[in-house]
């Protein structure tokens, strides 16, 4: 079946460092891609997306790149600010219809801290 | 009020008692969904409900009815529940396109619940 495997967290950065979260995934044909960002007390937000490979999904500085020849979608930014301490999540869905297309597959999430 | 609302936010009960969590989307989506959230665990997804019908549901526990009288809302009966059911419950809602996830879902903050 579908999965989605995340780095394991938590993840500690100084202010403006650069953060990258890596993501792979296993699936058949060729799934649209997701980074979802829950602030803490809140629920998820949709961050960015990739539709076909070669895409890339950008939103409030981050970037990720749809690489299917490495089944990769790594979350990236530049520069990280304290008000990006959130826990991300990697989610896949199926490129079908039929039984389990409105199943989005999460990965296990990764949380940021980010210090002064 | 706008996006999804979720309540109660927080939820105490003992394994015999039976209670509602209710969720209420203000979006004009036609797809809501309940997951579960718990420490350490993927989301899960429990329920999807497409157009006011049940469209998917991933082997969960009968002690978890859901119902959805409409298209903007939606309810989870909770009765004789166990401990190992205390977790973050997330409502999200979306526009769904012939029958398959678009993977956008836009959540609600969630109903923290302890069972005792």
């Amino acid at each position: 079946g579908d999965s989605v495997t995340q780095m394991e967290g938590p993840v500690t950065l100084s202010e403006e460092a650069f953060l990258t979260i890596n993501c792979t995934y296993t699936a058949t044909g060729y799934p649209s891609l997701f980074w979802y960002v829950q602030y803490p007390g809140e629920g998820l937000q949709l961050l960015l997306k990739a539709t076909k490979a070669d895409d890339k999904g950008s939103n409030k500085g981050f970037e990720a790149t749809y690489r299917k020849e490495t089944t990769s979608f790594h979350l990236e930014k530049g520069s990280v600010q304290v008000s990006d301490s959130a826990v991300y999540f990697c989610a896949l869905t199926r490129a079908y219809s039929g039984a389990g297309s409105y199943q989005l597959t999460f990965g296990k999430g990764t949380k940021l801290s980010v210090i002064p | 009020e706008t996006g999804v609302t979720q309540t109660p936010r927080h939820l105490v009960m003992g394994m015999t008692n039976k209670k509602s969590l209710k969720c209420e989307q203000h979006l004009g989506h036609n797809a809501m969904y309940w997951y579960k959230q718990s420490a350490k665990k993927p989301l899960e997804l429990m329920f999807v409900y497409s157009l006011e019908e049940r469209v998917e549901n991933n082997s969960v526990p009968s002690r978890f009815s859901p119902e959805c009288p409409n298209s903007s809302h939606l309810f989870l009966h909770l009765h004789t529940l166990q401990p190992e059911d205390s977790a973050l419950y997330l409502c999200a809602s979306s526009q769904e396109l012939q029958g398959k996830s678009t993977g956008e879902l836009f959540f609600g903050e969630g109903s923290r619940l302890t069972v005792l």
